[in-house]
């Protein structure tokens, strides 16, 4: 399967701990994305990067959120001293060059308790 | 700033109905235009896209049009089965400054075909 592909599917952490998600995208796609999508909600916009640069980062993405893409392949999105409120999916996606449709994953599913 | 709405749902029909899922946009630039859908346990997928003011977007059987003098881009179906029964997204993708901005979605309209 070469379409879009996160890591872990589902993950459950304390309040106060840190995570770590990992995407990887469609291999000759240039741009990946990072999407929050809470219960009821359209994803909202976090990040993209295109190669290995970080081109846009949303007001939504706080000071505990960090995305990197060292080597222009995949991307790894951490979220440090987790709170309640940022249990949601964590969606990638990734797109080619200048083609303004994007192909998403299957998600993350963060739980904070 | 740029905003997506979307009719809100749930839309329940019956298999054979036509369906219309209302879509308007706010957006700065030149905005394409897609529609997203999520079937039950699987993420989000391409149903279609336009990229300029006229085009018609079509897959599958559903059809929108790119209308920029009512800003919007409804969703069409003429006969419905059972396995469309999803949630459908509209979303925009504005190139302002040069730069890729990003999708932006509506909050989703979740469709229910009954047989």
């Amino acid at each position: 399967d070469t379409g879009v592909s996160q890591d872990p599917r589902h993950k459950i952490t304390k309040r106060g701990q840190n995570v770590t998600f990992r995407c990887d995208p469609i291999s000759e796609h240039n741009r990946l994305y990072w999407y929050r999508q809470t219960l009821g909600q359209g994803p909202e916009f976090l990040t993209y990067f295109q190669n290995e640069a970080q081109l846009e980062k949303s007001r939504l993405l706080s000071d505990r959120f960090s995305a990197e893409r060292p080597k222009g392949s995949f991307s790894t999105l951490e979220i440090q001293r987790t709170e309640q409120g940022d249990s949601a999916m964590y969606l990638c996606a990734s797109s080619l060059g200048r083609e303004p449709e994007a192909f998403f994953g299957q998600g993350t599913r963060l739980t904070v308790v | 700033g740029n905003s997506v709405t979307q009719m809100e749902g749930p839309v329940t029909l019956s298999e054979e109905a036509f369906l219309t899922i209302n879509c308007t946009y706010t957006a700065t630039g030149y905005p394409s235009l897609f529609w997203y859908v999520q079937y039950p346990g699987e993420g989000l997928q391409l149903l279609l896209k336009a990229t300029k003011a006229d085009d018609k977007g079509s897959n599958k059987g559903f059809e929108a049009t790119y209308r920029k003098e009512t800003t919007s881009f409804h969703l069409e179906k003429g006969s419905v089965q059972v396995s469309d029964s999803a949630v459908y997204f509209c979303a925009l993708n504005s190139y302002s400054g040069g730069g890729a901005d990003g999708l932006t979605f509506g909050k989703g309209t979740h469709l229910i075909i009954q047989p």
